[in-house]
């Protein structure tokens, strides 16, 4: 059974580039979060897609968004890259079961911004 | 103030010592607490997962919540070379779907 897979595992673009990143959830996972982790700190949420739609946001500018496919996989999009941006960006995956959702990851896209 | 703090180390322990890891924070309204294991250039494994105060054990893990202090607890015993790691604690609130986590503490043990 595959857990989340994430492609592509690195990355380098230049400041004010667009990119996108791709997240497919392990088997019978329906839920996706993404999380952005910068060197040495832990990772701070982006946002969550369930059901195709993005159900939750943390403090982050409009130049991330993301979008769900129906087989639930999703995208990570960022418009406008900054030097800050460069980053570990790690996919989560869950199956909403309301409280007991629990949030498995996977490998991280590594992202430098020149 | 950060919503979770924890002692970002390094922490350096012989073979066979047993580890203590600990975060605090500040929200009363979380109430499940999780510990994630990240190695170099990896992303994090999920360890333990906790609901509200008391104690959880798994081989050589075990996790502490001690919901009136705001501190939760992980002990490794027997410290294992392959325990290397970052250890991430992570917790959230209930209806809410996004985790906080701690800075993480980077752990280093010593054959």
């Amino acid at each position: 059974d595959a857990g989340v897979t994430q492609s592509p595992t690195h990355l380098i673009k230049t400041r004010g580039q667009q990119v996108t990143l791709r997240c497919s959830p392990k088997s019978g996972h329906d839920t996706v979060s993404w999380y952005q982790q910068a060197l040495g700190q832990g990772p701070q949420f982006i946002f969550q897609y369930y059901e195709e739609e993005e159900r939750q946001r943390g403090n982050f500018p409009d130049r991330f968004s993301g979008h769900q496919f129906p087989n639930y996989s999703s995208e990570l999009n960022v418009n406008a890259l900054l030097l800050g941006d460069s980053a570990l960006y790690l996919c989560a995956s869950s199956f909403d079961r309301g409280s007991r959702e629990t949030q498995y990851f996977g490998p991280g896209t590594r992202l430098l911004v020149l | 103030q950060k919503e979770v703090e924890q002692d970002p180390g390094p922490l350096s322990v012989p073979e066979g010592a047993i580890v203590s890891l600990n975060c605090t924070y500040s929200n009363s309204a979380f109430q499940y607490f999780m510990w994630y294991r990240q190695y170099s250039r990896k992303g994090p494994e999920l360890l333990m997962y906790t609901y509200s105060s008391g104690n959880k054990e798994d081989g050589r893990f075990t996790a502490q919540v001690d919901k009136s202090s705001k501190y939760i607890s992980l002990f490794i015993r027997d410290s294992q070379p392959s325990d290397s790691a970052t250890y991430l604690c992570a917790m959230r609130r209930t209806g809410a779907n996004n985790l906080f986590f701690g800075t993480g503490t980077r752990l280093t043990v010593i054959p």
